[in-house]
């Protein structure tokens, strides 16, 4: 079945340091990818998403870029924050079934620790 | 406001005795889901409903129930919970036009069974 892979944490890095969390996937198809953050005490929020190869997802200076030849879907910031500090996770949602069904598939997340 | 709302936020209950975690959305989605969230294992969903009256099982739905009476409203029933079920679950909700995936979640109900 569908899988996402994560990069296994926490990471922990210095303020204005650069950032990548690793995300791979298996489907079958071609799912949407997503990345969604959770920070401490609260629900999980959609943080970027790409809907087919080459699209670029962006967001509070967040990037992840559709790899469809390496399956991957990378998180990346260029200088992370103080405020950044929460966990991470890659999800991939396929195509609905001819019921309607849906799924997302979500990897285990990553723990980012951010120190000023 | 837009909103998911969970009740209660947290909870310490004992093997056996009966509860429901109930979940609200004012954004007239028709998708609602439940998931558990463990850690090492990340989040799976337990049950989800496409529609009022429409439920089916997600991938962990043993121990629980459902129901979609209303719109707004997808309640977690735990007939006779266990201390395998001590977890943080979150409702969610996704409505038509937006792209599969783009989930609104509650803040979370962390149930401990005794």
């Amino acid at each position: 079945g569908d899988s996402v892979t994560q990069m296994e944490g926490p990471v922990t890095l210095s303020e204005e340091a650069f950032l990548t969390i690793n995300c791979t996937y298996t489907a079958t198809g071609y799912p949407s990818l997503f990345w969604y953050v959770q920070y401490p005490g609260e629900g999980l929020q959609l943080l970027l998403k790409a809907t087919k190869a080459d699209d670029k997802g962006s967001n509070k200076g967040f990037e992840a870029t559709y790899r469809k030849e390496t399956t991957s879907f990378h998180l990346e910031k260029g200088s992370v924050q103080v405020s950044d500090s929460a966990v991470y996770f890659c999800a991939l949602s396929g195509p609905l079934t001819q019921g309607g069904s849906e799924k997302l598939v979500f990897g285990k997340g990553t723990k980012l620790t951010v120190n000023p | 406001e837009a909103q998911v709302t969970q009740n209660p936020r947290y909870l310490i209950t004992v093997t056996g005795k009966k509860l429901t975690v109930t979940c609200s959305q004012n954004m007239n989605h028709e998708y609602m889901s439940w998931y558990r969230q463990d850690p090492g294992l990340g989040l799976r969903q337990i049950y989800y409903s496409m529609n009022v009256e429409v439920t089916d099982k997600g991938d962990v739905p043993e121990g629980y129930k459902v129901s979609r009476k209303e719109k707004r409203n997808f309640p977690l029933i735990l007939e006779s919970p266990s201390p395998n079920q001590t977890s943080l679950y979150f409702c969610a909700s996704r409505g038509q036009g937006l792209g599969t995936g783009e989930l609104f979640f509650g803040e979370g109900s962390r149930l401990t069974v005794l």
